[in-house]
């Protein structure tokens, strides 16, 4: 079964400043992965994804994320941060195209003024 | 386009009652949809995954005589919380499946669940 781990809850950033929120993963096929924003008692916005090609991917809102497969790993990356970016961070796999996304716990990125 | 509406976005109800959970997909049809649910400063937890027109799989530990789901068309799929108890309290997401769109998953802005 395919699974995913984001190993810090919290992550605070100083704006301007580059940020990474860390994302390993585990899936017996080829993954499917992506990185998902949310923000207060709201639904999830899509940023990236990495299904084959490039394992450097760009997305939404200056966001991009760096697949390795040799670590497992899917990183996401800004290079500078913005307060507004501050919310909580969702990293997911699917295992092939036919399963259900699998969550991360989420990572809640602060980012200061 | 690949929009999931669901409706309401905000229900309290009573103890006991039960509450129905309505997931469009507004421009796609969707013949499979997924049913998350998400507590307070937690993740999304995969509740079931439900296919057009036939009877929905339930992930380990979720009861399905509490959580019906419903998925009568290729565009709606129901999530009806029966006899509900303050600790379903939550917020439930639905997210369904485009295979037009290489089987991407769109998710809706979810609803927030109060038992009082």
């Amino acid at each position: 079964a395919q699974s995913v781990a984001q190993p810090e809850d919290q992550v605070n950033v100083a704006e301007g400043n580059p940020l990474t929120v860390k994302c390993t993963y585990s899936v017996s096929g080829n993954p499917y992965l992506f990185w998902y924003v949310q923000y207060p008692n709201r639904g999830l916005q899509f940023l990236l994804k990495y299904i084959t090609g490039d394992n450097l991917v760009k997305g939404s809102y200056g966001f991009e994320a760096e697949f390795n497969k040799s670590q497992t790993s899917f990183h996401l990356k800004k290079p500078s941060a913005l307060v507004s970016d501050s919310a909580l961070y969702f990293c997911a796999v699917r295992d092939g195209r036919n399963t259900p996304l699998v969550f991360g716990k989420g990572t809640r990125l602060s980012v200061i003024a | 386009g690949a929009v999931v509406s669901q409706h309401p976005s905000r229900v309290i109800c009573k103890s006991g009652t039960s509450v129905k959970i309505e997931c469009r997909s507004l421009d796609f049809q969707a013949t499979t949809m997924f049913w998350y649910r998400q507590f307070p400063k937690q993740s999304l937890m995969l509740m079931a995954t439900s296919n057009e027109g036939s009877k929905a799989t339930y992930e380990q530990g979720v009861e399905k005589d509490k959580f019906l789901i419903n998925h009568a068309s290729l565009t709606l799929s129901t999530l009806t919380v029966t006899s509900a108890h303050p600790e379903d309290s939550s917020f439930y997401i639905c997210s369904a499946r485009d295979v037009g769109r290489s089987y991407e998953q769109y998710f809706g802005p979810g609803t927030r669940l109060t038992v009082t």
